[in-house]
């Protein structure tokens, strides 16, 4: 069975930075891309992160130039690197595994980013 | 990177069908058939039903089916069952390795 666990949420003030992991298992994790994806509290779901599986990487808008995607495939780990951290970005932060028609087959059960002061 | 626009809610009867719309634009559904639907009930997280326009996912009701025609897809639930109350996200291919939601559409079981 596919699983993927996420860690790391956390409070973080406003500029600060956050690193979120994310554990698979059940699958070859180096064979697959990655996705990240995150909803603010009441609303919608909003793509932001993909990594491919020879590791190439791209971004939202919203969050390009503030957020860095990576994986250890020897850890068989995922990780989002979170700076300059806005208000906006408060959501929970779902990862998922990619397939190659750009769907994602399996979500994580999502990790809460709370920016506050 | 639009969303994509769907309407924020649909109500069905039990055993009714409902139907979900999805617009997009030429950049994203009306250049791909790279369409996927999940389902997302309260506090959970997001599961796939439909991937590729119109194929189910695996464990999905032969009740879900997906469309597509042009700029637009759609969602069907037919035999509408009270569990299937729950939100809807679209979600399109919009080249260049990135993907689009839509905005989500709550489904109320009456």
């Amino acid at each position: 069975e596919v699983q993927l666990v996420e860690s790391g949420g956390d409070l973080v003030q406003p500029g600060g930075s956050l690193r979120l992991s994310c554990a698979p298992a059940g699958f070859t994790f180096k064979n697959y891309g990655m996705y990240w994806v995150r909803q603010a509290p009441g609303k919608g779901l909003e793509w932001i992160s993909y990594i491919t599986a020879d590791g190439k990487t791209f971004y939202a808008d919203s969050v390009r130039g503030r957020f860095t995607v990576s994986r250890d495939d020897v850890k068989s780990s995922l990780y989002l690197h979170m700076n300059n951290l806005r208000r906006e970005d408060t959501a929970v932060y779902y990862c998922a595994r990619g397939r190659a028609s750009f769907y994602f087959d399996s979500w994580g059960q999502g990790t809460l980013v709370t920016v506050s002061s | 990177q639009s969303a994509l626009t769907q309407p924020p809610s649909v109500s069905g009867s039990p055993g009714q069908s409902i139907t979900i719309s999805c617009t997009g634009t030429r950049g994203d559904i009306g250049s791909y058939n790279f369409v996927s639907w999940h389902q997302q009930h309260p506090g959970k997280a997001p599961k796939l039903i439909i991937y590729e326009v119109n194929q189910r996912a695996s464990g999905s009701s032969v009740r879900f089916s997906g469309s597509k025609s042009g700029n637009t897809a759609s969602l069907t639930i037919s035999g509408l069952q009270t569990d299937d109350e729950a939100d809807y996200y679209c979600c399109s291919y919009a080249g260049g390795s990135t993907v689009v939601f839509g905005g989500g559409t709550k489904l109320t079981v009456l």
